[in-house]
């Protein structure tokens, strides 16, 4: 069956460091891959599209690779603020949504 | 534009009765797409509607419907409420179908039902 692995245990990094956030598939082959960022209480906001035959995609201090050989997509956050704090969610698409179940980051002063 | 809208925001219930909420998507979007969320189970995918027809549904009981009106505004209705079913129900709009290219969706804030 379709799976998508995130790290489920919270991921604590010091302010101005990089944070890196991992989304493992199996069984599936998707055409895109986004990511969204959720803060408590609130619906998920979408940051990033790549599609599967982009390597990289950038957006001011944010940047995901997509790797279909290893089926693994990284997200990536460059100096790092605590106002990055939240979950992260990545989700694949084709023709619907798969969405992985979050990793929560936790950025300290 | 104004983003996606969701009434009521908070609502709370009691086993054994139905509830319905409602979704405005953004203003042009045609797809709307509701999801169930909750602690232990991340974000559950309910159903998609485009263009009036559910396109997609998940893998919820009959106890969960939706409709969705020719200005893309959605309902979602939960009969014979259960305590399980409390949860932050958010609902999502997309300005393309599915398999219509890139689906992004944009999510209202929610509506947090609790079943008591």
């Amino acid at each position: 069956s379709q799976k998508i692995e995130q790290n489920s245990e919270a991921l604590n990094i010091q302010e101005g460091k990089t944070a890196t956030l991992t989304c493992n598939y199996t069984n599936y082959s998707p055409a895109y891959l986004q990511w969204y960022r959720q803060d408590p209480g609130r619906g998920p906001v979408f940051l990033l599209l790549i599609r599967e035959n982009e390597k990289e995609k950038r957006k001011e201090r944010l940047k995901v690779t997509f790797d279909t050989t290893l089926k693994q997509s990284l997200f990536h956050i460059t100096a790092s603020q605590p106002a990055d704090s939240a979950t992260y969610l990545c989700a694949l698409e084709n023709y619907q949504l798969i969405w992985g179940a979050g990793t929560k980051l936790i950025i300290k002063p | 534009k104004a983003g996606v809208t969701q009434t009521p925001r908070y609502l709370i219930k009691t086993r054994g009765q139905q509830v319905t909420l409602s979704c405005s998507p953004i203003s042009g979007h045609r797809s709307v797409s509701w999801y169930q969320q909750t602690p232990g189970q991340g974000l559950q995918f309910l159903f998609e509607y485009f263009s009036e027809t559910q396109r997609n549904k998940g893998n919820f009981p009959g106890r969960f419907s939706g409709r969705q009106f020719s200005n893309s505004r959605s309902e979602m209705n939960v009969s014979t409420l259960e305590l399980g079913d409390s949860a932050l129900y958010l609902c999502a709009s997309s300005p393309k179908g599915p398999g219509q290219g890139s689906y992004e969706q944009y999510f209202g804030p929610g509506t947090r039902l609790t079943v008591t």
